[in-house]
C-alpha cells in the first residue's frame, strides 16, 4: 500500500542549529513532492515544491533534496529561530490530482 | 486579496444534529479541496470538487457526508447525523489550476466538536 512516513517524534534543536527533516514514501511514483508549514490551530502554508528532476532546491534558509531512487525528500532549516518552530508536512500528488500529507514532524527551537 | 475563508471557525454539535462547513476560496481559484485533521494527525483528502462539480470524493465517507460546490457562492461540507468520530479540524484548501501540481492555499479550519 502506499505510504508517507514523517519522523513523528518532535525534533528538539538549538537556535541557530540546522534541523533536518525526513518524509519517506513508498509505492508512489510522484511527479513532485512538496513542504508545508503548520502552526497550532491554523492550516498548513505552502513552502516549496520541488519536481523529480530536481536534486534540491533552495528557498531563504530552507533547503529540500528530493532522492527518487531512495524514495526520500530531506527538509533542512539553516540556521534555525524560535519562530521556526512548528509542525512541518511534506505531500505527494496521489493518482487523481490530490494531495497525501505525511503524519508531519514537530519542530521545536530553544533558544 | 483575501486568502481563503471558513466559517464558522469553531462548531459544537449534540449527536444526531446536522453540521454544515462552508469555504470560499480565494479569489481566481475554482478549484477546492477538503480535507480532515484528527488530532495528533496527518491531513487527509477528503473531497476535490470544481465549480458545480465533484471531481474525486474518494476520501469522503459514503454515508453521511457531502460536498458541493455552487456556481455562485462558497464551497458546503455537510456532516448529517454526526458521531462522536467527527469530531475533527476540517481544512478546506483552493487552487487556482487543476491538480495538485501548484501549491494549494489552506483556509484557517473549522473545528467540529460532537457532544
Amino acid at each position: 500500500s502506499q505510504k508517507i512516513e514523517q519522523n513523528s517524534e518532535a525534533l528538539n534543536i538549538q537556535e541557530g542549529k540546522t534541523a533536518t527533516l525526513t518524509c519517506n514514501y513508498t509505492n508512489y511514483s510522484p511527479a513532485y513532492l512538496q513542504w508545508y508549514r503548520q502552526d497550532p490551530g491554523r492550516g498548513p502554508v505552502f513552502l516549496l515544491l520541488i519536481r523529480e528532476n530536481e536534486k534540491e532546491k533552495r528557498k531563504e534558509r530552507l533547503k529540500v533534496t528530493f532522492d527518487t531512487t531512495l524514495k526520500q525528500s530531506l527538509f533542512h532549516i539553516t540556521a534555525s529561530q524560535p519562530a521556526d518552530s512548528a509542525t512541518y508536512l511534506c505531500a505527494l500528488k496521489a493518482a487523481g490530482n490530490k494531495l497525501t500529507f505525511g503524519g508531519g514532524t514537530r519542530v521545536l527551537v530553544k533558544p | 486579496n483575501a486568502g481563503v475563508m471558513q466559517n464558522p471557525r469553531h462548531l459544537v454539535r449534540r449527536r444526531g444534529q446536522e453540521a454544515r462547513l462552508r469555504c470560499s476560496p480565494m479569489k481566481g481559484h475554482s478549484h477546492v479541496y477538503w480535507y480532515r485533521q484528527l488530532p495528533e494527525e496527518g491531513l487527509k483528502f477528503m473531497v476535490y470538487l470544481q465549480k458545480e462539480n465533484i471531481i474525486d470524493e474518494s476520501g469522503m465517507p459514503k454515508e453521511r457526508f457531502s460536498a458541493e460546490f455552487p456556481k455562485e457562492g462558497p464551497s458546503i461540507l455537510r456532516i448529517q447525523q454526526v458521531v462522536r468520530g467527527d469530531s475533527a479540524a476540517y481544512f478546506c484548501a483552493s487552487s487556482p489550476e487543476r491538480g495538485g501540481q501548484n501549491e494549494q492555499f489552506f483556509g484557517p479550519g473549522t473545528r467540529l466538536t460532537v457532544l
